[in-house]
């Protein structure tokens, strides 16, 4: 069965701090994205990797970056969070394309930075 | 950049009822529209997509349907349960954006 698993459900930081945000898939897909979820603003793509060491900027990567060392594990890094990236975190992983195919999505990460 | 409008942002039915939840976008070329469905607490998961082979697609009590003239794409939920109560999200072909979602909540 396929699965995207995120580091952790619920998460509370504090501003300033740099904060990780863990995904991992077990489908061997090359793709794998990053989105924040807000009310009535729908999902907004943040990065994405179509391979390992590759990335690529999605409509807000302000304040945030990535790394994909391992074809499994794509992470989100917060360099210094602040109030206005409280949100939840959804991580996705796809086969190939640019969502041309389904994509599979976590369970999502509730950030609340403080 | 390509964008989508989703209408309507929210939409409650009695048990029974049909929503309707439409897609408008820019470009009337597709390989593949998907629509994709998400419940409290979770990740959105795909519902249903469409290829331009054809103009409806039916699985189960949900229907796609693609109006080119309009570049509109509707998904339809026929016999609507309140488990069908979530959000909706539609993605434009070869795109990755997502519409801004309807949340739809089916009453008893």
């Amino acid at each position: 069965d396929v699965k995207v698993t995120q580091s952790s459900r619920y998460l509370v930081k504090r501003t300033g701090e740099k904060v990780f945000l863990e995904c991992v898939q077990d489908m061997d897909h090359e793709n794998m994205f990053w989105y924040r979820q807000d009310p009535g603003l729908g999902l907004r793509l943040i990065y994405f990797s179509y391979d390992v060491k590759m990335k690529e900027k999605g409509d807000i990567p302000e304040g945030y970056s990535v790394s994909r060392e391992k074809k499994e594990r794509f992470s989100l890094i917060l360099e210094s969070a602040s109030t206005n990236q409280t949100s939840m975190y959804l991580c996705a992983s796809s086969p190939t394309g640019q969502g041309m195919d389904e994509q599979y999505f976590g369970p999502g990460t509730r950030l609340t930075v403080t | 950049q390509q964008q989508v409008k989703q209408s309507p942002q929210s939409l409650i039915v009695q048990k029974g009822g049909i929503p309707i939840i439409n897609c408008a976008y820019e470009n009337t070329a597709f390989d593949y529209f998907p629509w994709y469905q998400q419940f409290p607490g979770k990740g959105p998961a795909l519902l249903i997509a469409i290829r331009p082979d054809v103009s409806e697609k039916k699985e189960g009590r949900f229907t796609i349907s693609f109006n080119k003239s309009a570049k509109q794409f509707s998904l339809h939920i026929m016999d609507s349960q309140p488990g069908d109560s979530a959000t909706y999200f539609c993605v434009p072909p070869g795109k990755l954006i997502f519409g801004q979602g309807t949340e739809l909540s089916v009453k008893p």
